[in-house]
C-alpha cells in the first residue's frame, strides 16, 4: 500500500523559505510517476504547485515557478518542496501526491491517485 | 490558465437520492478531467479520471461524463459516506487547475 507523509516546519517567517519533505513508502519514486505538491487554503481553494519525474522532467505552475524548487531524492525515496520569499498568502495546507501517467491520445492522462494527509504551514512573524 | 467552474457550490440531498454536479472548463479540455472528493480534515480522494473512468476501489454508484467544456459527476444513490466536498480538476494543460468545490450536505 502506497503511503505519502509530509513533514516540515508548521511556522515560517515572511520572506523566508518554506521547506517540506514527503516520504514515500510502499512504492519506489523511481517508477514511472510524477510526484507533486498541491496546497489548499480557504481563500484560494486547491492550487497545484508542480510535480517532478525521477528522470528530471518537471511540470511547473508559472504563477509560482520562480519561487518553487521540487526535488526528487531516489535513495531516500523522498520528494521535497522549497518555496522562497513566502508571504501570508502562502499559508495553506500542503499536500504531496503521486501523479499517474496513463497513455492517451493526443495527450497522456495525468491524475493524482494517492495523497499525503497534508501538513499545515502558517506564514507569520 | 484554464478556469474550472463547478455548480452548484453547495447542495443538500437525502440518503438514496440521485445527485449530479457540473463542472465547466473555460476552454475545451477534451476528456482530461478528474473528480475528487474530500471530507473535512482529510486529503482529497480520486473518484474518476479521464472524465468517465472509475478509479479502482470506488463504488459503481459514482459515474462521470462529458467532454470538451462540460462535465458531470453523478452519484446514483447517495450513501452516508458520500457527504463531502467534490472537486473537478483539469489535466489538459499545466498548471493543472481545480474547480472551487461543491459541498454536498445531508438534507
Amino acid at each position: 500500500q502506497v503511503q505519502l507523509q509530509e513533514s516540515g516546519p508548521g511556522l515560517v517567517k515572511p520572506s523566508e523559505t518554506l521547506s517540506l519533505t514527503c516520504t514515500v513508502s510502499g512504492n519506489s519514486i523511481s517508477g514511472d510517476y510524477y510526484w507533486g505538491w498541491i496546497r489548499q487554503s480557504p481563500g484560494k481553494g486547491l492550487e497545484w504547485i508542480g510535480s517532478k519525474h525521477h528522470s528530471g522532467s518537471t511540470h511547473n505552475n508559472p504563477s509560482l515557478k520562480s519561487r518553487v524548487t521540487i526535488s526528487v531524492d531516489t535513495p531516500k525515496n523522498q520528494i521535497s518542496l522549497k518555496l522562497s520569499s513566502v508571504t501570508a498568502a502562502d499559508t495553506a495546507v500542503y499536500y504531496c501526491a503521486r501523479e499517474v501517467i496513463e497513455s492517451g491520445s493526443p495527450l497522456n492522462y495525468y491524475y493524482m491517485d494517492v495523497w499525503g494527509k497534508g501538513t499545515t504551514v502558517t506564514v507569520s512573524s | 490558465d484554464i478556469q474550472m467552474t463547478q455548480s452548484p457550490s453547495s447542495l443538500s440531498a437525502s440518503v438514496g437520492a440521485r445527485v449530479t454536479i457540473t463542472c465547466r472548463a473555460s476552454e475545451s479540455i477534451s476528456i482530461y478531467l478528474n473528480w475528487y472528493h474530500q471530507k473535512p480534515g482529510n486529503d482529497p480522494k480520486l473518484l474518476i479520471y479521464a472524465a468517465s473512468s472509475l478509479q479502482s476501489g470506488v463504488p459503481s454508484r459514482f459515474s462521470g461524463s462529458g467532454s470538451g467544456t462540460d462535465f458531470t459527476l453523478t452519484i446514483s444513490s447517495l450513501q452516508p459516506e458520500d457527504f463531502a466536498t467534490y472537486f473537478c480538476q483539469q489535466s489538459y494543460n499545466t498548471p493543472y487547475t481545480f474547480g472551487q468545490g461543491t459541498k454536498l450536505e445531508i438534507k
